[in-house]
């Protein structure tokens, strides 16, 4: 079975664009969760997506936002970019319920940086 | 609050024993994961704890005290692989996770 795909893997841009990062989930995973991840601050929840509907939110400004296509294939948005959201983003599939404690299983990140 | 404290860095000579621990904020809990990620990797699953005790996983062993609000990973004959950080997360019954900003192990030779 492939793992969890991220793409693009790395991007650059300037403070004020925006940008769209994408993230296919295991064959069968339904439960798709996006984290930033910087250093020193470990990983911060964004939200999970099961079944096209957002089930779950971190605290995080509106500006980061995020769907879930039928194929389970998720994208995360970041509009109006700012330098603190450079950061690895790290998308994780697990196959109904990370948070009831199944194993989920993370992507190679796509590392942004912001200019 | 939420908070997850785990020491930020940890150094420990191959072939040693390492323990790692991780306390919580017991109000909620469900249960409490490890990962592993390796510097440039993204993190994979060590163990997931929902009862007291310990687990053990070959060299890996992890340990909660649902009370106490503490667990620890346990690494046996470190290797030079072992070198890695180490992040605890928690499962709320308000359906959250939470996790810890991580743990780096450094293994000397």
């Amino acid at each position: 079975k492939a793992g969890v795909t991220q793409t693009p893997r790395y991007l650059i841009k300037t403070r004020g664009q925006q940008v769209t990062l994408s993230c296919s989930p295991i064959s069968g995973h339904r439960s798709v969760s996006w984290y930033q991840q910087t250093p020193g601050q470990g990983l911060q929840f964004l939200f999970e997506y099961f079944s096209e509907t957002q089930r779950n939110k971190g605290n995080f400004p509106g500006r980061f936002s995020g769907r879930q296509f039928s194929n389970s294939r998720s994208e995360m948005n970041v509009s109006t970019l700012e330098l603190g959201d450079s950061a690895l983003y790290l998308c994780a599939s697990s196959l109904a319920s990370p948070l009831a404690g199944e194993t989920q299983y993370f992507g190679p990140g796509t590392r942004l940086l912001v200019l | 609050g939420q908070n997850i404290d785990q020491p930020t860095e940890m150094t420990a000579t191959e072939g040693a024993i390492v323990q790692i621990n991780c306390t919580y904020q017991t109000s909620g809990f469900n249960g409490l994961f490890w990962y592993q990620q390796h510097a440039g990797e993204a993190p994979t699953f060590l163990s997931y704890n929902v009862l007291d005790g310990l687990e053990e996983k070959g060299r890996f062993s992890s340990f909660l005290s649902r009370s106490k609000g503490y667990s620890y990973l346990l690494l046996k004959e470190l290797q030079m692989k072992d070198s890695a950080s180490y992040l605890c997360a928690v499962t709320k019954s308000n359906y959250q996770l939470i996790w810890g900003a991580g743990t780096k192990l450094i293994i000397k030779p």
